[in-house]
């Protein structure tokens, strides 16, 4: 297996504009969690997944983030309008509920100027 | 909802010495507890967890202790070496569900 698929891997965009990121779990897994890391707040879940329904966006910052999973094989996160303090690595991880731990994605590390 | 602390934020030991981090959560119905290490740059990984049926649980050099009275856990590593230098964090959650992380700690280990 492949383990959690991230992409893209880094991004850098200007401030105001829109960013995707995408996710694909561990095939078999059925809970998918978004989690921002910065040195400030260390590690935030965002949002998460179980059996592509949202269960919890309670992490999410603000309107201007939204997340989707349309079907098991895929996740989005989407940033609109983006801002510099959404700067941060941006982890996708992903798990088989009731078994334990997550396995991490490589993450995105985002940069808005 | 969970809030999890950990101590230290850094610690700095001689290879070959024990190390070990505590945390303390919040919410009593808590009853899964993993621990992940993250080297620089990389994805943060799973190296042990610990159920709460269960007091203590071992692992070749690292182990981890849960007190549920006291709503604390510990990892403890021995026989430290330059390899184990990472970050090292906690966590905690119901039925694996929706883990909430600890701070951090920056563990370094000086040959």
């Amino acid at each position: 297996d492949a383990g959690v698929i991230q992409s893209p891997r880094h991004e850098v965009t200007e401030m105001g504009q829109e960013v995707t990121l995408r996710c694909k779990p561990i095939s078999g897994h059925n809970s998918l969690f978004w989690y921002r890391q910065t040195m400030m707040r260390g590690l935030e879940l965002l949002i998460y997944f179980n059996n592509n329904v949202p269960i919890d966006d309670s992490g999410m910052p603000e309107d201007r983030f939204s997340a989707k999973m349309p079907n098991a094989s895929f996740s989005t996160l989407k940033i609109q309008p983006s801002e510099p303090r959404d700067s941060a690595v941006y982890f996708c991880a992903s798990s088989l509920k009731g078994s334990g731990g997550y396995t991490f994605g490589s993450g995105t590390r985002l940069t808005v100027v | 909802g969970e809030n999890v602390e950990q101590h230290p934020s850094t610690l700095s030991v001689q290879e070959g010495d024990s190390a070990v981090i505590k945390c303390t959560y919040s919410d009593s119905a808590s009853n899964y507890f993993p621990w992940y290490k993250q080297e620089l740059g990389k994805r943060p990984q799973l190296i042990i967890d610990i159920r709460s049926n269960v007091g203590e649980k071992k692992d070749q050099r690292i182990a981890v202790t849960l007190n549920k009275t006291a709503k604390h856990f510990s990892l403890h590593i021995t026989e430290t070496q330059p390899e184990d230098s990472a970050v090292y964090f906690c966590a905690a959650a119901y039925n694996t569900d929706k883990l909430i992380f600890g701070t951090g700690t920056r563990l370094q280990v000086f040959p």
